[in-house]
């Protein structure tokens, strides 16, 4: 079946810095990518849209210049946390849509992301 | 509002009992709907879903959802757990132009005690 893998799943940085999280299909093709956030306890909450070759799109209230997404081909999509603090820590979830159009989505295992 | 809401937080259950999950929906349109598990330390899995048609939907390990379209539900249930059963359980609505952008409800922790 339709895989997606997440990397890293677990991550920790400082204050200010950077983080980077992939988010690739295995084994189909992603026209489409979706990025959530879950806090603790809670559920999860679309953060944006991806779409390969154009801008990604987002949801209300969600910041784009701190949340930079780029999908850069069918397989592989990228989120990065810009200038992380610790109310961005979170667990980042990615999801994907395969080109045949199944009109189901296949998650990634999430992305732990814990800012000092 | 576009929301979902689950009516239980944290289910417990033993063994070879029933269960059913609440589950209701706003949302103004045409609805695809969705219940999601969530395994310890394992990636959210679809356990069922509707689109259109019959609104008594079976899913994977004899979960079944019925889609009540007057009352905005779509409770998700199963006539016998199991102790693997234990998980986080989502349901989840999309219109139905749009798939991809699910709205969760908040989660349900389902424990089978053995």
């Amino acid at each position: 079946g339709a895989v997606v893998s997440q990397h890293p799943s677990w991550v920790i940085c400082k204050s200010g810095t950077s983080v980077k999280i992939e988010c690739r299909s295995l084994d189909f093709q992603a026209t489409t990518m979706f990025w959530y956030r879950q806090f603790p306890k809670q559920s999860l909450m679309l953060m944006a849209t991806s779409n390969e070759g154009s801008k990604a799109t987002y949801e209300q209230g969600v910041e784009k210049d701190k949340f930079l997404i780029n999908h850069a081909s069918l397989t592989l999509s990228t989120l990065t946390v810009t200038s992380a603090h610790p109310e961005d820590s979170s667990f980042y979830i990615c999801s994907a849509s395969s080109i045949s159009g199944a009109n189901v989505l296949t998650f990634g295992a999430g992305s732990r992301l814990t800012v000092l | 509002a576009q929301s979902v809401s689950q009516h239980n937080h944290h289910v417990i259950l033993s063994e070879a009992a029933s269960l059913e999950l609440g589950c209701n929906y706003s949302y103004g349109g045409t609805v695809n709907l969705f219940w999601y598990v969530q395994y310890p330390g394992q990636h959210l899995q679809l356990l069922l879903k509707y689109f259109s048609g019959d609104p008594l939907v079976k899913g994977i390990k004899g979960f079944e959802a019925e889609f009540i379209k007057s009352k905005f539900s779509f409770n998700l249930r199963k006539p016998s757990v199991q102790w693997s059963d234990t998980a986080e359980y989502f349901c989840a609505v999309s219109g139905s132009g749009n798939t991809g952008k699910l709205i969760f409800g908040q989660g349900t922790t389902l424990q089978v005690k053995p």
